[in-house]
């Protein structure tokens, strides 16, 4: 299995700047995908989703973007704020209602 | 907005104890999960449960974790010796469709 440690990859970014979190999935037959955030103590918040049928979507601040072809997603937020500093989790799963297979997280944090 | 519902926010309890988390699902949501986090690291699938049984579980839902739906509302969690690897962030979760909501968790403290 994947090695997974205390220390989540960081990215840093200065608020009002765009953030662009990478995510790379695992099983090809996955069709569904969640973007989550998580604050401490907390537990995981829905963001954002997609269909496999889909290459793109947007929603308030946040866009997914969905590449197939080689099982990479990506949440791109627009404008960074304070509040967005938390852990980005993406998920994948291959139908609704099926267990949620989690990537290891990045955390955000965001510099005033 | 509903929510799911996880009680208690946290438990410390002694190696070898018995515990059971407790969760109540959004009303209209049939199926319902359990999810762990250890300190740092990927939340991690346990149990999936539709129709009053288990569907789907992990390897990490060995004999010693079980679940139930005692009553029309709640869904536990029971570790039944716990141990000190045991100790975690442990979520529910419940889902109709594509949307899945997830509560605020358990944080156990296994000493």
């Amino acid at each position: 299995g994947e090695s997974v440690g205390l220390h989540l990859p960081t990215l840093s970014v200065q608020e009002g700047d765009n953030s662009i979190i990478n995510c790379a999935y695992s099983n090809s037959a996955s069709d569904y995908f969640i973007w989550y955030k998580q604050e401490s103590g907390k537990g995981p918040q829905f963001i954002i989703d997609i269909r496999s049928n889909m290459d793109k979507r947007q929603g308030q601040r946040v866009t997914v973007l969905l590449n197939k072809t080689v099982k990479h997603l990506s949440l791109q937020i627009a404008a960074t704020q304070p509040g967005d500093s938390a852990v980005y989790f993406c998920a994948e799963t291959s139908s609704g209602n099926t267990p949620l297979v989690f990537g290891k997280g990045t955390r955000l944090s965001v510099i005033a | 907005e509903p929510e799911v519902t996880q009680t208690p926010s946290h438990q410390v309890t002694q190696m070898g104890q018995e515990v059971i988390l407790r969760c109540v699902p959004i009303s209209n949501h049939l199926y319902f999960y359990w999810y762990r986090q250890i300190l740092g690291q990927k939340v991690e699938f346990l149990v999936s449960f539709y129709n009053n049984e288990i569907s789907e579980k992990s390897e990490i839902f060995d004999d010693q974790f079980s679940v139930e739906r005692p009553d029309g509302s709640n869904f536990t969690l029971k570790i039944r010796s716990t141990k000190l690897e045991d100790s975690a962030m442990y979520f529910c979760a419940s889902s109709v469709e594509w949307g899945y909501t997830f509560g605020s968790g358990t944080r156990l403290t296994v000493v």
